[in-house]
């Protein structure tokens, strides 16, 4: 079956830092691969997306290459801020099995960005 | 504003007493979803809905029911809610085609004591 893992965190940072969350994955078919941030009290979010070998997802600053040879999929900011302190979900959809666009998800890293 | 909407927001209940989660988005979406998301279990998906009349079953669908009567509405009902159904639950929604993204309502959050 598919699957997500991520770095589990908490990550702590000072603002203007340098931020990775590690993403790898396991897929039956050719998934497309997501990022969603969940920021206090609020639902979930699309960050940024990609859906093929090569492709570069970018929004706000973050990014992500979705690496079919090391099936990664890893969230990189330059200057985080404080304002991007909030729950990182790295997901997958793959409709190799069906008609379900489920996502799977990993279990999300939670980021707080200090002043 | 396009958007998927949940009601209520926050719900206390006890057990036995059967309530329904809504859920509606204007976006004109095929295919809609619920999931559930618990600490260190992250979300799993409860039911989906490809259109309309056309349901089937997520991960964990034990002890919850939906319908899909109109395209926009996917209530979620739970009969007889036990205190294991206390959860954070959202909404879903996609365009059903490629990429697959889903776009999520605010979250319910459902205390069953």
């Amino acid at each position: 079956g598919n699957s997500v893992t991520q770095m589990e965190g908490p990550v702590t940072l000072s603002e203007e830092a340098f931020l990775t969350i590690n993403c790898t994955y396991t897929a039956t078919g050719y998934p497309s691969l997501f990022w969603y941030v969940q920021y206090p009290g609020e639902g979930l979010q699309l960050l940024l997306k990609a859906t093929k070998a090569d492709d570069k997802g970018s929004n706000k600053g973050f990014e992500a290459t979705y690496r079919k040879e090391t099936t990664s999929f890893h969230l990189e900011k330059g200057s985080v801020q404080v304002s991007d302190s909030a729950v990182y979900f790295c997901a997958l959809t793959d409709r190799s099995g069906g008609s379900n666009y489920k996502l799977t998800f990993g279990k999300g890293t939670l980021l707080t960005v200090n002043p | 504003e396009a958007q998927v909407t949940q009601n209520p927001r926050y719900l206390i209940t006890v057990t036995g007493k059967k309530l329904t989660v809504t859920c509606s988005q204007n976006m004109n979406h095929e295919y809609m979803s619920w999931y559930r998301q618990d600490p260190g279990l992250g979300l799993r998906q409860i039911y989906y809905s490809m259109n309309v009349e056309v349901t089937d079953k997520g991960d964990v669908p034990e002890g919850y029911k939906v319908s899909r009567k109109e395209k926009r509405n996917f209530p979620l009902i739970l009969e007889s809610p036990s205190p294991n159904q206390t959860s954070l639950y959202f909404c879903a929604s996609s365009p059903g085609r490629g990429p697959y993204e889903q776009y999520f309502g605010p979250g319910t959050r459902l205390t069953v004591t």
